[in-house]
């Protein structure tokens, strides 16, 4: 089994809509979460930091379930520009982040 | 303007060649990273640093070396011995090393192997 699992996708998601994906870990001592973005042939960016009470960041709202070791980001009003492959990260307790390989999301007009 | 720039955006080389890759930051981060990203993976750690004149293998260090004589700097080599290099390579930085922080990149280096 991967540390982190992502759906790979694509997410095809009509402009406007609500999308929501997850992502599973699987080590239970994991302390810190994040959502990154990744355009095309581009290196990632840090979309949001994922807290134990969830947060929010304009349409983008991340969540934190521990007992079941998952992440999720949800998207509302999505947009064209939102079109993109959004990483999973998980922080082992460590120095060392462990990477998902991405879920892709295609915003369609 | 702050940040990290990565040189060559491609590199081509030929097989048995070495080839180095420069990372630089001007954001007085302490911590270094380099990454490897390949088609429908994660990127995958190849060496950080946490302080200068210090460095530690990742998960996929063999076939690559690395040096940090100054915080700004941190070159990546892809030797002879790294049997499948062609791959994008991201370098990153942080505030500090505790996992905490977030990792900020630069545009990264394609490499091909010729």
């Amino acid at each position: 089994r991967k540390e982190v699992e992502q759906d790979p996708g694509p997410f095809n998601v009509p402009e406007g809509a609500t999308v929501a994906f997850n992502c599973t870990y699987s080590n239970s001592a994991s302390q810190s979460f994040f959502w990154y973005r990744q355009d095309c042939r581009k290196e990632p960016k840090l979309l949001m930091s994922v807290y134990s009470s969830g947060n929010e960041d304009g349409r983008f709202t991340a969540q934190l379930n521990r007992a079941s070791q998952y992440i999720s980001l949800l998207i509302r009003d999505s947009k064209l520009s939102d079109s993109a492959t959004y990483l999973c990260v998980v922080n082992k307790g460590n120095y060392q982040l462990i990477w998902g390989a991405g879920t892709k999301l295609i915003i369609k007009p | 303007d702050g940040g990290i720039t990565q040189s060559p955006k491609y590199l081509f080389r030929k097989e048995g060649q070495n080839v180095t890759l420069s990372c630089e930051q001007n954001l007085n981060h302490d911590a270094m990273y380099w990454y490897r990203q390949d088609p429908g993976q994660g990127l995958r750690l190849i060496y950080y640093s946490q302080i200068v004149n210090d460095f530690q293998k990742g998960d996929i260090a063999e076939g690559y070396s690395v040096s940090r004589e100054k915080k700004e700097s941190f070159p990546l080599t892809v030797t002879s011995a790294q049997k499948n290099p062609t791959a994008f390579y991201l370098c990153a930085s942080s505030i500090t090393s505790g996992g905490t922080d977030t990792q900020y990149f630069g545009p990264g280096t394609r490499l091909t192997v010729l």
